[in-house]
């Protein structure tokens, strides 16, 4: 399957911590990479890899896998995190391939 | 600084073609495969294609197969799709993205701002 399945919403109490997942075939071979969307704007990588951040994300932002099924987590979530999420790998084929997404709402 | 920049976008009937270019820069372009992505309003993200550094490899979604053209022109440093016989289904943001692969398992995209197409007669 080249598919990768993410719940399409997700709320969090301010300053709690949240898990959004991700899961597919092709996680069993590739690691998830994790975007954040905002309104109008790109995506911007949060997660790539077994955890790792680029530069400017917050530390309250992490990663874990296991089997068919990828994590990102914010622990401590801000107001500003409020968007929605997008996991993303490649397929077997060699392409890539994303999931659904998951909006997240900061309560 | 990595930049990529799409230009390109606008509005086309039905049936017509358009040309999108994907110019990099803050990096060296010819090493790093690259890929079109493209979100319709309100949808999520949908991969469209991918091109190997060379050029020699490449793939396409199924909803754009015998329709669009990715290319290349590592000497002018740009990424080009070209989209024939457009369909409503089409109108999109296009993203020029950057596949920075870290170990082979472990693979990222870096993107560009985008470039709105619409589909519409």
């Amino acid at each position: 399957s080249s598919e990768l399945t993410q719940d399409p919403a997700v709320s969090v109490a301010l300053g709690q911590t949240v898990r959004i997942t991700c899961q597919g075939d092709s996680l069993r071979s590739y690691y998830a990479s994790w975007y954040q969307q905002k309104p109008g704007q790109a995506p911007v990588l949060v997660i790539y890899g077994k955890n790792n951040r680029p530069s400017g994300i917050p530390d309250r932002f992490s990663g874990s896998s296991s089997g068919n099924t990828a994590s990102l987590t914010i622990t401590g979530a801000q107001a500003e995190d409020e968007a929605d999420y997008y996991c993303n790998s490649r397929d077997s084929s060699g392409n890539q391939v994303f999931g659904g997404g998951t909006k997240l709402t900061v309560l | 600084e990595v930049q990529l920049v799409e230009s390109g976008g606008g509005l086309v009937q039905p049936g017509g073609s358009l040309r999108l270019s994907c110019a990099a820069s803050g990096f060296t372009f010819s090493s790093y495969e690259m890929n079109w992505v493209r979100q319709a309003p309100g949808k999520g993200l949908e991969w469209v294609s991918y091109i190997s550094s060379s050029g020699s490899t490449i793939y396409y979604a199924d909803s754009v197969k015998g329709r669009f053209t990715i290319s290349r022109d590592n000497a002018k440093n740009s990424l080009y799709l070209q989209m024939n016989s457009l369909r409503a289904e089409d109108t999109a943001v296009y993203y020029c993205a950057r596949e920075v692969v870290v170990v082979p398992a472990a693979r990222y995209l870096g993107w560009g701002q985008g470039t709105l197409v619409t589909v519409s007669s």
